[in-house]
């Protein structure tokens, strides 16, 4: 069964910093790109980042709004994507979803909390 | 940047219903569409893909078309079930772009 689950959310105070990870299974992900969304309590959906394949060279891209405090990496030897999260603001509390690329489409996550507040 | 514009923001209507929903490309997007429907507390859920291609397991009920910069969703008969917020999503390799939503209300 094909299957992606983030974890690692939680509450941080602001300034402060937290790592997501992003696990796929059923599915072998070397040759995808990857993708970050959040979503913010009764808002739309935001894209985050994203960093492609091998290939590709794992090239990264991001989100005017997170650029310069959050960076994407992936361990494809373990199916798994990172999103290490520092200089953490309010605004940053959102559920965010990793999505990977299934061929002509994306499979996405079910979401980790991520609480930013003192 | 590429920009998705989606109408309505919020429609109502009743059980039984064909409604349609749009979304704008601001440049062409060929046929790089997605279509998902969200609800309170959940993951958005993938419908359509590829503008047209049914997800698996989503009743055929739903349908999408269009390319280029013009794309509908439309729901052929609504059922209960189907009441939420739905979103576009033009997605490729390099980044993602997602319309405002469409709250489907029941009338």
């Amino acid at each position: 069964e094909v299957q992606v689950v983030e974890s690692g959310g939680g509450l941080v105070q602001p300034g402060g910093s937290l790592k997501l990870s992003c696990a796929a299974s059923g599915f072998t992900v070397s040759g995808s790109a990857m993708h970050w969304v959040r979503q913010a309590s009764g808002k739309g959906l935001e894209w985050v980042g994203r960093m492609r394949s091998k290939a590709n060279n794992y090239a990264t891209g991001y989100a005017e709004s997170v650029k310069g405090r959050f960076t994407i990496s992936r361990d494809d030897s373990k199916n798994t994507a990172y999103l290490q999260m520092n200089s953490l603001k309010i605004e940053d509390t959102a559920v965010y979803y990793c999505t990977w690329g299934l061929g002509e489409r994306y499979q996405w996550g079910q979401g980790t909390l991520v609480t930013v507040s003192s | 940047d590429i920009q998705m514009t989606q109408s309505p923001s919020t429609l109502s209507a009743s059980v039984g219903d064909r409604v349609t929903i749009t979304c704008r490309a601001s440049q062409s997007i060929s046929s790089w569409l997605a279509w998902y429907q969200q609800k309170p507390g959940k993951a958005p859920k993938l419908l359509i893909y590829k503008a047209s291609s049914l997800e698996s397991g989503v009743p055929s009920r739903f349908s999408g078309s269009g390319s280029g910069t013009e794309f509908t969703l439309t729901i052929s008969s609504l059922q209960p079930d189907d009441f939420a917020t739905y979103y576009c999503h033009h997605y490729n390799s390099y980044f993602y772009t997602f319309g405002q939503g469409t709250k489907l209300e029941i009338k």
